[in-house]
């Protein structure tokens, strides 16, 4: 039962551009939300997280926004660089710790 | 400051053979969960360890276990394996309580033939 679901298993976008990532949950029990990167060869990075008492959180170049309500939440890069490209997943999580995790966006930034 | 390791990087075992994966959690984390992802997909959890005992478990078989040691560090056991078991293999190191983020080391790449 996939809790968690990335609907675009690709995204290609040009240098300098905004890169919009989705991501849909259906267990209404989540209450915490993050997105990770992956590069091949490597574990998963966390790049950002939010809790569900919000609806936006800033970090830098990389902005995540919720909402609740249609159970979604999206990934703003702005402006993308070709270090962005790799795989990003979407995760949740609710009073049982453990991590539900999203089959992957693979992001590719063209120059 | 260290971060996640895992040891080993790669393994190439045959079917019914048994496997151990180790890793070692960040620095001042006492939390260990592992995961399970198979190609194509995303990270499925297998178990997590906390005070050296099993707190949680995904759906996962008896035939996969685990071990926290006092220093926090854990194993992850596979025995009887099948060629459906071959995966990256991911350890995540946390703090225990609330909505902490897990942090992942690089991974065992398991192959079973």
């Amino acid at each position: 039962d996939q809790q968690v679901k990335q609907n675009s298993p690709s995204l290609s976008v040009q240098e300098g551009r905004i890169s919009i990532l989705n991501c849909d949950y259906t267990n209404s029990m989540f209450d915490y939300f993050l997105w990770y990167k992956k590069y091949p060869a490597e574990g998963p990075t966390f790049l950002i997280s939010i809790s569900s008492i919000k609806d936006k959180n800033e970090d830098g170049r990389f902005t995540v926004f919720l909402n609740k309500s249609a159970k979604h939440l999206s990934l703003h890069i702005v402006p993308s660089q070709p270090g962005d490209s790799a795989v990003y997943f979407c995760a949740a999580t609710s009073n049982d710790y453990k991590l539900s995790f999203g089959a992957g966006t693979t992001v590719t930034v063209r120059a | 400051d260290a971060g996640v390791t895992q040891s080993p990087t790669h393994l190439i075992k045959t079917r019914g053979q048994q496997v151990t994966l180790r890793c070692s959690p960040k620095s001042g984390h006492d939390t260990v969960s592992w995961y399970q992802q198979a190609l194509g997909q995303g990270p499925q959890f297998i178990f997590q360890y906390y005070e050296e005992e099993e707190r949680q478990r995904g759906n996962f078989p008896d035939r996969f276990s685990g071990h926290q040691f006092p220093n926090y560090s854990s194993e992850l056991n596979v025995n009887a394996l099948l060629l459906g078991d071959s995966a990256l293999y991911l350890c995540a190191s946390s703090l225990a309580g609330g909505r902490v983020t897990q942090y992942f080391g690089p991974g065992t790449r398991l192959l079973v033939l």
